[in-house]
């Protein structure tokens, strides 16, 4: 079965720092594409940053840039996510995600995010 | 950014109902548009992607397709279980964003 498991959510005072991690299984984790996407009531889901299956080409939403590094380790099949200078404005459910790795009938990839975690909590708060 | 406008908002519909969710993108996207279904307290569910292939396991009461910037999920002979909370999101540039979500209300 294929699965995502999230950790690593918590309490952090405003201008901390937080490691999330994803623990992947039953896909060939260093093939696909990873996420994080969050979501908060107020603002709906918002893509946070995704990697490639190597781990050499990641890219960040403008709101994360400079604060957030996303990294993977394909032996140990884990996606992380290091938030520093966190502010309230990243108070969310942080959720991992595998890309589809689909391809149209022209060869041109359209990505999509077909498992998800169950999330982890992230509240920024004093 | 591309903007993905979504609507309406909300709606509510009575069982075996057919329905219709709109998203319209700031600018073309071609067929980088995937639909994902949102229930309380769970993650979110692919349910279409680029644009009108279902995803495996979707039941064929869901459908999408294309006009021009403009994208429509079709939900036929609505069941008490289609409800949810339905999101666009718009992969055409590899800063991806989603619309606000459609809350469908089961009546």
């Amino acid at each position: 079965e294929v699965k995502l498991l999230e950790s690593g959510g918590g309490l952090i005072q405003p201008g901390g720092s937080l490691r999330l991690s994803c623990a992947a299984s039953g896909f060939t984790f260093s093939t696909y594409v990873m996420s994080w996407v969050r979501q908060t009531p107020g603002k709906g889901l918002e893509w946070v940053s995704s990697i490639s299956g190597s781990g050499d080409i990641p890219h960040y939403a403008d709101s994360v840039k400079g604060r957030f590094t996303i990294s993977r380790d394909n032996s140990e099949k884990t996606l992380s996510l290091q938030m520093n200078s966190l502010s309230a404005e990243d108070t969310a459910i942080y959720y991992c995600a595998k890309d589809l790795n689909y391809f149209d009938s022209s060869g041109y990839p359209h990505d999509a995010f077909d498992i998800w975690g169950q999330g982890t909590m992230v509240t920024v708060s004093s | 950014d591309i903007q993905m406008t979504q609507s309406p908002s909300s709606l509510s519909a009575s069982v075996g109902d057919r329905v219709t969710i709109t998203c319209r993108a700031s600018q073309s996207i071609g067929s980088y548009l995937n639909w994902y279904q949102q229930k309380v307290g769970k993650a979110p569910n692919l349910l279409i992607y680029a644009a009108s292939t279902l995803q495996t396991g979707v039941p064929s009461r869901f459908g999408g397709s294309r006009s021009g910037t403009d994208f429509i999920l079709t939900i036929s002979n609505l069941q008490p279980e289609d409800s949810a909370t339905y999101f666009c999101q718009q992969t055409y540039s590899s800063l991806y964003t989603f619309g606000h979500g459609t809350k469908l209300e089961i009546k």
